[in-house]
């Protein structure tokens, strides 16, 4: 797989359900990030996770890091039609370091 | 809250012309990079600058592209001859200032024909 892959491509839930999203990369990274991308727009920054955390909260959303299985969820719980987005997760070995993004997974929240 | 913001929004070229897409990173960041995501594919990686010179870049990033602060405030990525592959939304982010997130800003969008 590819530094940075998502799964699944495309995910379609009900309002009120948690969405998961999962992300896999290669090599070691400093931490991976997570951004969310509204259709034709800008990059909006998530969360932030560092190689020595495990797991992370921010208001809905939560992310959990396995550096022994090179991967990542992304949880959003009691989803809204307001958190239809993609989804990247972006890999990064260090401050200042290039990010390398995953392939997306395409979030539809259904009223 | 502070943001990155480019203009212009919307760019319309022909082949074979030069471009300058303009960013404004957050004010006591350190690190800019350039990003850029053709439709329908992943986000790739062109070029970082810090320190006013280039720390890294991607085979992308060939002799046509350019990068320059020319002053405080703006970062800006020339394309000296475009071409029809260049199409594409290009985003400039900006990191550091004790954080290693980056933030992006609102993209760019390159049409060549």
């Amino acid at each position: 797989s590819q530094q940075g892959e998502e799964d699944p491509q495309a995910l379609s839930i009900q309002e009120g359900e948690n969405a998961t999203m999962n992300c896999s990369y290669k090599t070691s990274i400093n931490n991976l990030q997570w951004y969310r991308q509204n259709s034709g727009r800008g990059l909006v920054h998530l969360i932030l996770i560092r190689s020595n955390e495990r797991e992370k909260h921010s208001g809905r959303l939560r992310v959990t890091l396995d550096t022994s299985k090179k991967s990542s969820s992304l949880l959003i719980t009691a989803s809204r039609a307001a958190d239809t987005a993609s989804y990247f997760c972006a890999t990064a070995l260090g401050g200042g370091n290039k990010l390398t993004f995953g392939t997306g997974t395409q979030l539809k929240v259904e009223l | 809250e502070p943001e990155v913001t480019q203009t212009p929004s919307h760019q319309v070229t022909q082949m074979g012309q030069e471009v300058i897409l303009r960013c404004v990173p957050i004010s006591n960041h350190l690190y800019f990079y350039w990003y850029r995501q053709i439709l329908g594919q992943k986000v790739e990686f062109l070029v970082s600058f810090y320190n006013n010179e280039i720390s890294e870049k991607s085979e992308i990033f060939d002799d046509q592209f350019s990068v320059e602060r020319p002053d405080g405030s703006n970062f800006t990525l020339k394309i000296r001859s475009t071409k029809l592959e260049d199409s594409a939304m290009y985003f400039c982010a900006s990191g550091g200032g004790g954080t290693d997130t980056q933030y992006f800003g609102p993209g760019t969008r390159l049409t060549v024909l």
